[in-house]
């Protein structure tokens, strides 16, 4: 049973650029949370997804975006990118019914040149 | 001030010794996380607690509501122990919200 996995690794952008963080929740969950790491930081969230619908929001701009599909995985779009946005970006899989127990993937690390 | 405080933010012990780390925090909560951060970023939940205390192996976690305090306690700790460990509140909005970390590190 595969856990929760997020591609690319790792990524380098340049300002001003777009970049798009994909996630493959735990099998069997239905809900996939975003989280942004900053170096030396705790996680920050982002934004939660379940049904295809964005179901909460923490405090990013609207920059950040994002997209469920219907076999629950999940894309993280930045567009116009700034040096701040450089962090660990985490991808955490849930069944919303037991929206606690979230399972967190390895994290793409980005960084803005 | 943070809504989720952690003490110490950094930790350097010997193996064996029996480990603390705190986390305060200021908001009402449905659910405290300890998570566990290995470098690399990958994060491993250790316990969930919304009240009392939970034990697994050499890891314990307690909490009280009251105080709107939990600590998580190694025993016996080891090298491969040394990880950050991240306290994290489930908010009554449903929004969980992260302490910065402790970073531990034990000395063989």
């Amino acid at each position: 049973d595969a856990g929760v996995t997020q591609s690319p690794t790792h990524l380098i952008k340049t300002r001003g650029q777009q970049v798009t963080l994909r996630c493959s929740p735990k099998s069997g969950h239905d809900t996939v949370s975003w989280y942004q790491q900053a170096l030396g930081q705790g996680p920050q969230f982002i934004f939660q997804y379940y049904e295809e619908e964005e179901r909460q929001r923490g405090n990013f701009p609207d920059r950040f975006s994002g997209h469920q599909f219907p076999n629950y995985s999940s894309e993280l779009n930045v567009n116009a990118l700034l040096l701040g946005d450089s962090a660990l970006y985490l991808c955490a899989s849930s069944l919303l019914r037991s929206n606690y127990e979230q399972y967190f993937g390895p994290g793409t690390r980005l960084t803005v040149t | 001030k943070n809504e989720v405080e952690q003490s110490p933010q950094n930790l350097t012990a010997q193996e064996g010794e029996f480990i603390t780390i705190n986390c305060s925090y200021s908001v009402g909560i449905s659910a405290l996380h300890w998570l566990q951060q290995h470098p690399g970023g990958g994060i491993v939940s250790l316990f969930m607690l919304s009240s009392g205390k939970k034990k697994h192996g050499r890891l314990i976690a307690t909490i009280n509501i009251q105080e709107k305090h939990s600590s998580l306690h190694i025993t016996a700790s080891h090298p491969r122990d040394s990880a950050v460990y991240i306290c994290a509140v489930w908010n009554r909005d449903d929004k969980i919200i992260f302490g910065k970390g402790t970073r531990l590190h034990i000395l063989p």
